[in-house]
């Protein structure tokens, strides 16, 4: 049971490239979220979808974008990378809105 | 607005040593606690909830009390392992459609 999955593992950037961020799970959740995380700061809300189809913004949505491709699958894209943005990239996922959240590895992001 | 204070780490402990990490919330209406702990180099894996007040969450050997009197969901272990060294972080959920928010982490490490 693969349960969440990101991919890339590690990434590194130039200011201004682009990228996406893929995250799929297998556990049929209906919500998604994706995360940063930065030192002494905890986890911080990037954006969230609740179902197939919505997507809002969470506390940090600034410089990102976010696709629900189905129900599998939440990818997250930079469309022009700042150094920022260097941080440590978690998705999550829940199968109801109020249960908890089971997440990914995490990508790490570099931006020089 | 929500909130979730953790006390600062970084804990150092012997092995066998009891831990307290504690963790208070400013919330609206009725949250569901939860504690979270990374391992380095890895994502956060779920150890433990509570979804109303006096109800104990516990998870190998860890435990802890939702009290909402004192606005508190403070976690126990009474004998800690090396193996138990990681980053544990409390969380709320009051959102309907999800939205976690993290205390900043408190870092443990347990000495042989």
């Amino acid at each position: 049971n693969a349960g969440v999955t990101q991919t890339p593992k590690f990434q590194v950037l130039k200011t201004g490239q682009s990228m996406t961020l893929q995250c799929a799970q297998d556990m049929n959740h209906n919500s998604m979220y994706w995360y940063r995380q930065d030192p002494g700061m905890g986890l911080r809300l990037i954006y969230y979808s609740a179902s197939e189809g919505t997507t809002d913004k969470g506390e940090v949505p600034n410089g990102y974008n976010v696709s629900r491709l189905n129900k599998r699958e939440f990818s997250l894209r930079l469309e022009s990378a700042a150094p920022s943005q260097t941080s440590v990239y978690f998705c999550a996922s829940s199968a109801a809105e109020r249960g908890a959240q089971y997440f990914g590895p995490g990508t790490r992001l570099t931006v020089l | 607005g929500d909130s979730v204070t953790q006390m600062e780490g970084p804990v150092t402990l012997s092995e066998e040593a009891f831990l307290t990490i504690n963790c208070t919330y400013t919330a609206t209406g009725y949250p569901s606690l939860f504690w979270y702990v990374q391992y380095p180099g890895e994502g956060l894996q779920l150890l433990l909830k509570a979804t109303k007040a006096d109800d104990k969450g516990s998870n190998k050997g860890f435990e802890a009390t939702y009290r909402k009197e004192t606005t508190s969901f403070h976690l126990e272990k009474g004998s800690v392992q090396v193996s138990d060294s990681a980053v544990y972080f409390c969380a709320l959920l009051t959102d309907s459609w999800g939205k976690l928010q993290f205390g900043a982490g408190t870092q443990v490490v347990v000495t042989p």
